[in-house]
């Protein structure tokens, strides 16, 4: 079983729509993540949590919102998508202490709003 | 703030070597990393070098860093169509975060 999952994979919505994404992992990882992919443009970081009791907002966080449910569940809404928002979004988890910061990625859903 | 630079796209043959390269602003960073996506599939970590080393070889990866001109650069020899992905450079700020590069597409041509 994939240590990070992401569901759904493929979502279509249309413009106002609210849209969760979410995100589980049983590596027993403390920090989770949240990136958008755009071709040209890279990974750009939404929101990131270093702990159950920790959000802090990433470069491009207008217009998105997190929760974390718990050490394994990150989810990420869109309260009100809009077009620019179709992307492929990625979430990634990662340990305290390790010594060097190895991301683990999940396979990405790849939202389309209309 | 902190940026990471690469070209978009390499196109190889196959057997020869690629070589893909990545300017960053941060020179604080204790590690730098490539990461490499499959088409369809997330990222994932293909190597990293700390940031006193000048080169780091693992199997047909090499990697590059010259600090004093912020470069870092992987060479993956013998090229196979199975090395064709995006190649992402990424450096690590001082607060956990990775900042990503816009990735290399790398094709490679029978």
């Amino acid at each position: 079983d994939a240590d990070v999952t992401q569901t759904p994979r493929n979502r279509i919505t249309k413009t106002g729509k609210r849209i969760m994404l979410e995100c589980s992992q049983t590596k027993g990882h403390d920090r989770m993540y949240w990136y958008r992919q755009d071709p040209g443009l890279g990974l750009r970081l939404i929101y990131y949590s270093f702990d159950v009791k920790d959000i802090n907002k990433g470069e491009i966080s207008d217009g998105y919102s997190v929760s974390r449910q718990a050490q394994a569940k990150f989810s990420l809404s869109l309260e009100s998508a809009i077009p620019n928002q179709t992307a492929l979004y990625f979430c990634a988890t990662s340990t305290t202490g390790a010594r060097y910061n190895e991301q683990f990625f999940g396979p990405g859903t790849r939202l389309t709003v209309l | 703030g902190e940026d990471v630079e690469q070209s978009l796209f390499l196109s190889v043959r196959e057997g020869d070597s690629s070589v893909i390269n990545c300017t960053y602003t941060d020179s604080s960073s204790t590690y730098l990393y490539w990461y490499k996506q499959e088409p369809g599939a997330g990222l994932q970590l293909l190597t990293y070098i700390f940031s006193n080393m000048d080169m780091k070889q693992d199997q047909r990866l090499t990697v590059l860093l010259n600090k004093k001109d912020k470069h870092l650069s992987l060479r993956i020899a013998d090229t196979q169509t199975g090395d064709s992905a995006i190649y992402f450079c990424a450096t690590s700020s001082n607060t956990g975060k990775l900042i990503f590069g816009q990735g290399t597409t790398l094709q490679v041509k029978p």
